[in-house]
């Protein structure tokens, strides 16, 4: 069935590090991809998304792009900041999942000052 | 802007209560989703409807039942709390543009069960 796998946190990077945060998956066809941030105390909040292939999802800085040939989504950012703390979570949806989401187990985001 | 709005931020039940967990989107979308978030293991998908009386069971919806009487407002009940539902539960909603189902989430319910 469809998966996503993304690097364990938590991550701790120091204000305008360089973040990268892995997401490999695996799915039938060819599935959407998205990047959801839940804040401290918040729900989940969509960051970015690609729908095909060599698409570039941005937003707030943050990039991803959709390779098809390494069934990645990385996500990156080149200047992180405090109010970047947050959980971070990979997800896909397919033809096969229908209308769900299939998401990643989160990664925790610290940024220090 | 979608809103997805959740009836309770906290909420503090005893073994054996009935709990209901309350859900309601104003973007007319089809489906509805009820998921727990939990340290280490993500989310998890309890229960999902594609449409008004319709539901499905998700990956965990052991000790969980659902319903949707209208298509903005979908809960979800616990029959007979207990200690290991103890969670945050988050909504979630959506419809699809084109064929992308972008989910729209509430704020999330923080339950605790004693």
């Amino acid at each position: 069935g469809d998966s996503v796998t993304q690097m364990e946190g938590p991550v701790t990077l120091s204000e305008e590090a360089f973040l990268t945060i892995n997401c490999t998956y695996t799915a039938t066809g060819y599935p959407s991809l998205f990047w959801y941030v839940q804040y401290p105390g918040e729900g989940l909040q969509l960051l970015l998304k690609a729908t095909k292939a060599d698409d570039k999802g941005s937003n707030k800085g943050f990039e991803a792009t959709y390779r098809k040939e390494t069934t990645s989504f990385h996500l990156e950012k080149g200047s992180v900041q405090v109010s970047d703390s947050a959980v971070y979570f990979c997800a896909l949806s397919s033809y096969s999942s229908a209308s769900k989401i299939i998401f990643g187990s989160g990664t925790r985001l610290s940024i220090r000052p | 802007d979608v809103k997805v709005t959740q009836s309770s931020r906290y909420l503090v039940k005893r073994t054996g209560e009935k709990v209901f967990l309350e859900c309601v989107q104003d973007m007319d979308h089809e489906n509805m989703f009820w998921y727990r978030q939990d340290p280490g293991l993500g989310l998890r998908l309890i229960y999902f409807s594609y449409d008004v009386k319709m539901k499905e069971k998700g990956d965990i919806p052991e000790g969980y039942s659902v319903s949707r009487e209208k298509k903005e407002r979908f809960s979800l009940i616990l029959e007979s709390a207990s200690t290991n539902q103890t969670s945050m539960y988050l909504c979630a909603s959506s419809s699809p543009t084109g064929r992308i189902y972008e989910q729209y989430f509430g704020p999330g319910t923080r339950l605790t069960v004693t």
